[in-house]
């Protein structure tokens, strides 16, 4: 069973503290990508990562960072949180696209749980 | 206007409805059509999975693609109320820049009451 695990589901930071979220994959996956979803606004991808050290940014990249030094884990940093940022926070993983495998030709994306992000 | 339109609803029927819920799209270039299912505090989920046009079907979903009119739906026989949840359209081009370019609707937030 594909695991995508966050791992916090809900925490309050105040503003301008530094922020990890971190995701961890167990199904190899090549790809991951961190959402953050909002009412209203929908999914909108914050960055994407398809190796190791490889990162692009996604439709809304500022006031984040990520990092992965590691093929199964991504970690979304937010250097200075703001109210603005206050959301709920969706990591995903899959397959490269056209991979020999359903989910590859798919592009299937496997979600976390989601972090709730409140700053205060 | 947005490359995907997708009404939030609420929708709300009764169990044991047919439930229709449906996304237009602008870019004719979209070749993959995705529903996911969003269960209340859950990360989404692939729920049916189309490519280019015509319908697919499984158990009491049906997903159907109208590549003419730029339409997709996302039909839900017998409805139960385990089927609450919302529902995302999501569409891409076939070479969509490795997933980076995987286009979401707002998602629908449906409730089926018993």
């Amino acid at each position: 069973d594909v695991k995508v695990t966050q791992s916090s589901r809900y925490l309050v930071k105040r503003t301008g503290e530094k922020v990890f979220l971190e995701c961890v994959q167990d199904m190899d996956h090549e790809n991951m990508f961190w959402y953050r979803q909002d009412p209203g606004l929908g999914l909108r991808l914050i960055y994407f990562s398809y190796d190791v050290k490889m990162k692009e940014k996604g439709d809304i990249p500022e006031g984040y960072s990520v990092s992965r030094e590691k093929k199964e884990r991504f970690s979304l940093i937010l250097e200075s949180a703001s109210t603005n940022q206050t959301s709920m926070y969706l990591c995903a993983s899959s397959f490269f696209l056209g991979r020999g495998t359903t989910a590859g030709i798919t592009g299937e994306l496997f979600f976390g749980e989601g972090s709730r992000l409140t700053v205060l | 206007q947005k490359e995907v339109e997708q009404d939030p609803g609420p929708l709300s029927v009764p169990e044991g409805a047919i439930v229709s819920l449906n996304c237009t799209y602008s870019n004719s270039a979209f070749q993959y059509f995705m529903w996911y299912r969003q269960y209340s505090r859950k990360g989404p989920e692939l729920l049916m999975y189309t490519y280019s046009s015509g319908n697919k079907e499984d158990g009491r979903f049906t997903a159907q693609v109208d590549k003419s009119s730029k339409y997709i739906s996302l039909f839900i026989r017998d409805s139960q109320p385990s089927d609450s949840a919302t529902y995302l359209c999501a569409m891409r081009e076939d070479n969509a820049g490795n997933n980076r370019k995987l286009i979401w609707g707002l998602g629908t937030s449906l409730a089926v009451n018993p």
